[in-house]
């Protein structure tokens, strides 16, 4: 059963563009929730996060949005630069009901290709 | 100065063996954890620990058994491996147990041939 989904395995966008990478979740207990960014044979590198109580949060290139209603999140990449290029993983946390220590339900993730 | 270390980064290993992934932070970090990836690509939590504290423990074989000697360590232990456990092993740590910022290991690539 995913809690956390990202239904696209792979997207491709050009340099200088916008990246947008979705995230949907079924869990309505999860109130945060985190991008983590992950090059090959390196382990996830924390990105940006938002509290379920924000609606965005924004931190230089990168932007979060979530829309509780739809229990969907989306990470906007703008503008998108080569180094850009990895795999990005959407998790999310029942924080409040779960204690801190429940750890994060991850999704599959989406392998982000910034082309030249 | 590497902030969570995982060795080996790669482990072959034959069907029954036992082996052990060590984990170390030197982030002064309250909380370590062991994460999956598997063939689908999912990352699953296996364990966490606070204080040397076991706080959660997922659905995991008892074959695998975390120990932490003190709080920069977790290390995972695996008995009579499997087919099934092949996988990425990361170990990650944070700075509490209601903290997120989770900072990963690269990673042990296990293969059970």
């Amino acid at each position: 059963d995913q809690q956390v989904k990202q239904n696209s395995p792979s997207l491709s966008v050009q340099e200088g563009r916008i990246s947008i990478l979705n995230c949907d979740y079924t869990n309505s207990m999860f109130d945060y929730f985190l991008w983590y960014k992950k090059y090959p044979a390196e382990g996830p590198t924390f990105l940006i996060s938002i509290s379920s109580i924000k609606d965005k949060n924004e931190d230089g290139r990168f932007t979060v949005f979530l829309n509780k209603s739809a229990k969907h999140l989306s990470l906007h990449i703008v503008p998108s630069q080569p180094g850009d290029s990895a795999v990005y993983f959407c998790a999310a946390s029942a924080r409040e009901s779960g204690g801190g220590a429940d750890g994060l339900t991850f999704g599959k993730g989406t392998h982000l290709i910034i082309q030249p | 100065d590497t902030a969570v270390s995982q060795t080996p980064k790669y482990l072959v290993t034959q069907m029954g063996n036992d082996k052990s992934i060590k984990c170390e932070q030197n982030l002064g970090h309250d909380t370590m954890y062991w994460y999956k990836q598997d063939s689908k690509k999912f990352l699953k939590i296996m364990f966490s620990y606070n204080n040397k504290e076991l706080i959660i423990n997922e659905t995991v074989p008892n074959r695998f058994s975390p120990k932490s000697p003190d709080k920069a360590h977790l290390n995972l232990h695996i008995n009579s491996l499997e087919l099934g456990d092949s996988a990425v092993y990361f170990c990650a740590s944070s700075q509490a147990a209601g903290f997120y910022g989770y900072t990963f290991g690269s990673g042990t690539r296990l293969t059970v041939v």
